[in-house]
């Protein structure tokens, strides 16, 4: 079967470093997505990787490693106003994005 | 800019009633989606359309209906309202190709059945 699975919640401190971990199992494999969400919120687009590797977006970077079915999203220099929950999807053979329930972060001052 | 408008925002309405929510875009997107989203779930694709004219069915389309008339506007329809279909629905839209998970999302509907 499919399956995204990412922690459920995670709590940062202003200012500091957060890894967001998120594996997946995707009948096939098109890519890997992370999206932001506030609370009451659409979500929205982060971040796209299909090759192994970090890619850089000023504070947020996501990795994959397709051989070992694993990404994260790393989010420095952690702001209040980047308490949302993030969502992990992976895109099967069918380019039909298979989502995690997401990671509520909360970032303490 | 208006991207992708969903109405209502929000209703409440009684089991066995008919709904349709509504959702239009204007970035001229050839695929749109519809998502229901319950707590501690993620995101479930209900039904969806890759240009106008075609839909096809998600995850979960049972009790749901579309339509894809034209490229602009994507309905949905609850023919029979029932409780557990209790959720927050979100209409999104790609214009496919290599962006086709690049999803851009309505602002969701909270439908409450009783």
């Amino acid at each position: 079967g499919q399956n995204i699975d990412q922690p459920t919640e995670m709590t940062a401190t202003e200012g500091a470093i957060v890894q967001i971990n998120c594996t997946y199992q995707t009948s096939g494999f098109n890519g890997l997505f992370w999206y932001q969400q506030h609370a009451g919120e659409a979500p929205t687009f982060l971040s796209y990787n299909v090759l192994d590797g970090l890619e850089e977006k000023g504070r947020f970077s996501s990795f994959l490693s397709r051989s070992k079915g694993y990404s994260y999203l790393l989010l420095k220099e952690l702001q209040m106003k980047d308490s949302a929950s993030y969502l992990c999807a992976g895109m099967d053979s069918n380019y039909q994005l298979i989502w995690g329930a997401g990671t509520k972060l909360i970032i303490k001052p | 800019i208006a991207g992708i408008t969903q109405a209502p925002t929000s209703q409440i309405l009684a089991a066995g009633r008919r709904m349709t929510l509504r959702c239009t875009q204007d970035m001229r997107h050839n695929a749109m989606y519809w998502y229901r989203q319950d707590l501690g779930l993620g995101l479930r694709l209900i039904h969806y359309s890759n240009t106008a004219g075609t839909t096809g069915k998600g995850e979960v389309p049972d009790g749901y209906s579309v339509s894809r008339a034209n490229t602009d506007d994507f309905p949905l329809t609850l023919a029979s309202a029932v409780p557990s279909q209790t959720s927050v629905y979100f209409c999104a839209s790609s214009d496919g190709g290599e962006n086709t998970g690049e999803l851009f999302f309505g602002e969701g509907s909270r439908l409450t059945v009783l």
